[in-house]
């Protein structure tokens, strides 16, 4: 089985830099993605990291220390439409499908102006 | 528009009764899920068809059966509704392969079920 743990909630102010810790444990890590989900819309994509670094794409960056079961997202220059739920989900070799994702709970970001 | 659609969007239904969600992916993909997410926020996997053979199914009642006709669609049924099925169900979809960028989800818009 898997544990995801991140935060319920965050917030945070327009412009300014924001990171979202995730924490997992699992037997088979084969990768860990993170989503955003708007209030009432489908999750999105964001990042998918499987080795350790820093993933950069845009205001949006990942990290993960597999050895640490850690990873963290972090947005940058923050606006408003930043204001989302955050997911984090862990892809696990062992589990019944290696293409089975376990989500976290999510990370609920609220972004002041 | 290459996407994942899924009906209805909204089901609001009496307990006892019997509902169907539909799914389509044209993206291509030989992997389909559902997912269910709770009050609580938790997406969690129901099932899971490769090329329309099951490959996942969690620990879900028996009154939910998924039926994939096609690679492109994965249909739920759903019987004799209870009223902690009311939740958001996502369908979603994925590539077979799972290298390159980890073969992410895509997700339909969901389907949000109330059961009276």
């Amino acid at each position: 089985g898997q544990n995801i743990d991140q935060p319920t909630e965050m917030t945070a102010t327009e412009g300014a830099i924001v990171q979202i810790n995730c924490t997992y444990q699992t037997s088979g890590f084969n990768g860990l993605f993170w989503y955003q989900q708007h209030a009432g819309e489908a999750p999105t994509f964001l990042s998918y990291n499987v080795l350790d670094g820093l993933e950069e794409k845009g205001r949006f960056s990942s990290f993960l220390s597999r050895s640490k079961g850690y990873s963290y997202l972090l947005l940058k220059e923050l606006q408003m439409k930043d204001s989302a739920s955050y997911l984090c989900a862990v892809r696990d070799s062992s589990s019944g499908s290696a293409r089975q994702l376990t989500f976290g709970s999510g990370t609920q970001l609220t972004v002041l102006p | 528009d290459t996407a994942v659609s899924q009906t209805p969007k909204y089901l609001v239904t009496q307990m006892g009764n019997d509902k169907s969600i539909k799914c389509e992916q044209n993206l291509g993909h030989d992997t389909m899920y559902w997912y269910k997410q709770d009050s609580k926020k938790f997406l969690k996997i129901m099932f899971s068809y490769n090329n329309k053979e099951l490959i996942i199914n969690e620990t879900v009642p028996n009154r939910f059966s998924p039926k994939s006709p096609d690679k492109a669609h994965l249909n739920l049924h759903i019987n004799s509704l209870e009223l902690g099925d009311s939740a958001v169900y996502f369908c979603a979809s994925s590539p077979d392969s799972l290298m390159g960028s980890g073969s992410p989800l895509h997700f339909g818009n969901g389907t949000r079920l109330t059961v009276t």
